[in-house]
């Protein structure tokens, strides 16, 4: 089993649709966790970090779920602009700050 | 301010040559990751550093791979002997590790490096 799995997607969904991703980990002892954008033959870039209490950033919501052991991010409202990758992130293991990186869900937002 | 800058940005190298490539951390930044992503490929942890000293190798693919950092900023990647399998994006990261929590990484624009 991969230590991080996500849906590689493409989710293909209109302009101001709602879309959610879902990332699972394997390490119970993960303690951050982030959600990272990747836009086509570019660097990853920080979307956002995922808070134990779930956390909001305007169009952009994240959430954890340590019971079930994912985490998930939800777009409202789609623009053509967020058309990227985005990429769930997980830190290795407890005391370490190594991160492990999903492969990435594929988003295209169709006009 | 500066971000994380990579050179060179492209290289072309012959299968069986050394490649080096290099990574400016953002300053006052204590640890730095390197990663590499294949074609349509998730980012490959490969090995990171806090200061000097690196913590976890345990990515670097083959011991045809090193990496060093010196004063705690500038850290180059080597890679001996390359094989074609080796192309790959080569990205670098930063980030400010606070005493208690892990931090977010800023990346660099990669090293496009392919093998012919």
């Amino acid at each position: 089993r991969k230590e991080v799995e996500q849906d590689p997607g493409p989710f293909n969904v209109p302009e101001g649709a709602t879309v959610a991703f879902n990332c699972t980990y394997s390490n119970s002892a993960s303690q951050s966790f982030f959600w990272y954008r990747q836009d086509c033959r570019k660097e990853p870039k920080l979307l956002m970090s995922v808070y134990s209490s779930g956390n909001e950033d305007g169009r952009f919501t994240a959430q954890l779920n340590r019971a079930s052991q994912y985490i998930s991010l939800l777009i409202r409202d789609s623009k053509l602009s967020d058309s990227a990758t985005y990429l769930c992130v997980v830190n290795g293991a407890s005391g370490t700050y190594k991160y492990i990186f999903g492969t990435g869900t594929r988003l295209k937002v169709l006009a | 301010g500066a971000g994380v800058s990579q050179s060179p940005s492209n290289k072309v190298t012959e299968k069986g040559k050394d490649v080096e490539l290099r990574c400016d951390p953002i300053s006052g930044h204590t640890a730095l990751y390197w990663y590499r992503q294949s074609l349509g490929q998730g980012l490959e942890f490969l090995i990171y550093f806090q200061g000097n000293s690196a913590p976890d190798k345990s990515g670097l693919p083959s011991d045809r791979f090193s990496a060093e950092r010196t004063g705690g900023s500038v850290s180059t990647l080597t890679i001996q002997r390359t094989q074609q399998e080796d192309s790959a994006v080569y990205l670098c990261a930063s980030s400010l590790l606070p005493s208690t929590l892990p931090s977010t990484q800023y990346f660099g624009p990669g090293t496009r490096l392919t093998v012919l």
